[in-house]
């Protein structure tokens, strides 16, 4: 069965430096999407950025990077010049390929707090 | 302009009511998705559609019913609403193709609370 877990339920860290949040996940596929999202304080949901499992090289997309540890099933999210902006809670999440396909799972997320 | 809609934003019920929630998606996505998210239960998968047909159904009660009237509608009908039903319910979509398969967006939300 698939499994999304964050174990870090808040972070608080000071602006401008950089944090890493963690993500360790559980599929049977070899085949699998991970997508990281960040909910405002709006409630708004916003994809930040994915990890396709077949690609080796980790993903960057502006401020984000991420840690792709496919043998140890982690995926961190990797927030570097961290600004007041980001504080939100940031969510881990997997897509499976085959018969799940159609079900992207979360994990309970992590609230950042950056601090001036 | 949102490319996601849901309507409304805010909802009140009375235990015992029906309701529905819609959701409209003008991205050209296939597939839209039900979540349900509360205190309890951060972001929850409901249901999914491709197509207009359902893919997959973790929703183990049949009070809750989605309804695609059009590729890029996907209604939520909860009927016999109880207090535990009060969560924002999010609509998302993705597409199955391209550089930005499976990914999904959500909309804004609706925000149930049920009295």
């Amino acid at each position: 069965a698939q499994k999304v877990t964050q174990t870090q339920t808040s972070i608080s860290v000071m602006e401008k430096t950089t944090v890493t949040m963690d993500c360790v996940y559980e599929t049977q596929d070899s085949s699998y999407f991970l997508f990281w999202y960040k909910q405002t304080a709006s409630g708004e949901i916003v994809f930040l950025i994915r990890q396709d499992s077949y690609k080796k090289e980790n993903a960057t997309v502006g401020h984000y990077s991420l840690n792709f540890q496919k043998p140890k099933s982690s995926i961190g999210l990797i927030i570097t010049a961290t600004q007041i902006e980001d504080s939100a809670v940031y969510f881990c999440a997997m897509r499976e390929g085959g018969p799940n396909a159609y079900k992207v799972i979360f994990g309970k997320g992590t609230h950042l707090h950056v601090l001036p | 302009d949102p490319k996601i809609i849901q309507k409304p934003k805010y909802l009140v019920a009375v235990t015992g009511s029906e309701k529905i929630l819609i959701c409209e998606q003008y991205l050209g996505h296939n597939a839209m998705y039900w979540y349900r998210q509360s205190a309890k239960k951060p972001l929850e998968f409901m249901f999914s559609y491709s197509y207009q047909k359902l893919m997959d159904n973790q929703t183990a009660s049949s009070r809750f019913q989605p309804q695609s009237s059009k590729k890029n509608h996907l209604d939520l009908q909860i009927t016999a609403l109880k207090p535990d039903d009060s969560a924002t319910y999010f609509c998302a979509s993705s597409q199955d193709w391209g550089e930005d398969q499976n990914t999904l967006y959500f909309g804004a939300g609706t925000r149930l609370s049920v009295l």
